[in-house]
């Protein structure tokens, strides 16, 4: 079945570092790939969004490049900000139905 | 438009109890989601309606949860009997169907306490 993994955390950095987030997945075909962010007491908010190979999605300062032949899709900011600081969830979809959530990324930034 | 809204946001019962949820989508979306957060976990799919049609049911789902959509356009998520188990964050969300990015907006969730 589909699935999405994604690196444990939590990623702990200083302001201005440089951020990775590890993302890969398992699907058949083609699936839309999803960046969403849940920051302290809100609800989950769509951060980027790319759905066909090479394809970069981007927003806020963040980028992630869906990656076919590996089947990833990582998320990557250039400089962190303490409001940066927030649970990280990659997903996936096919055909506009379900989302399949990694289990989260916890993101902390200190100045 | 005032986005996906939840109610109610916070529930406490017990253990035996029945328990019901409503989600309020964004006005012009025909598809709707609902989903389980437990701590340190990603949401897991629960059910989705495509107008009122429930269209798709997770084996999470048991028979103790039952979700309807009766006009196409609040829904409920009731469950019967709850167990401690049953205790999570319930989210709902909402999309476009004809939208190629498929983009679905969450409300700020039902945390639910079984005791």
């Amino acid at each position: 079945g589909n699935s999405v993994t994604q690196m444990e955390g939590p990623v702990t950095l200083s302001e201005e570092a440089f951020l990775t987030i590890n993302c890969t997945y398992t699907a058949t075909g083609y699936p839309s790939l999803f960046w969403y962010v849940q920051y302290p007491g809100e609800g989950l908010q769509l951060l980027l969004k790319a759905t066909k190979a090479d394809d970069k999605g981007s927003n806020k300062g963040f980028e992630a490049t869906y990656r076919k032949e590996t089947t990833s899709f990582h998320l990557e900011k250039g400089s962190v900000q303490v409001s940066d600081s927030a649970v990280y969830f990659c997903a996936l979809s096919q055909a506009g139905t379900a989302l399949i959530f990694g289990k989260g990324t916890t993101l902390s930034v200190s100045s | 438009d005032t986005g996906v809204s939840q109610d109610p946001r916070h529930k406490i019962t017990k253990r035996g109890q029945n328990v019901t949820f409503r989600c309020d989508p964004i006005s012009e979306h025909n598809r709707l989601y609902w989903y389980r957060q437990t701590l340190g976990q990603g949401p897991e799919f629960l059910t989705y309606f495509q107008n009122e049609a429930q269209l798709e049911k997770s084996r999470l789902l048991s028979d103790r949860f039952s979700a309807e959509r009766p006009k196409g356009s609040f829904s409920t998520l009731e469950i019967q009997r709850t167990e401690q188990g049953d205790s999570a964050m319930y989210l709902c969300a909402s999309s476009f169907g004809d939208s190629l990015y498929n983009e679905q907006f969450f409300g700020p969730g039902t945390r639910l306490t079984v005791l």
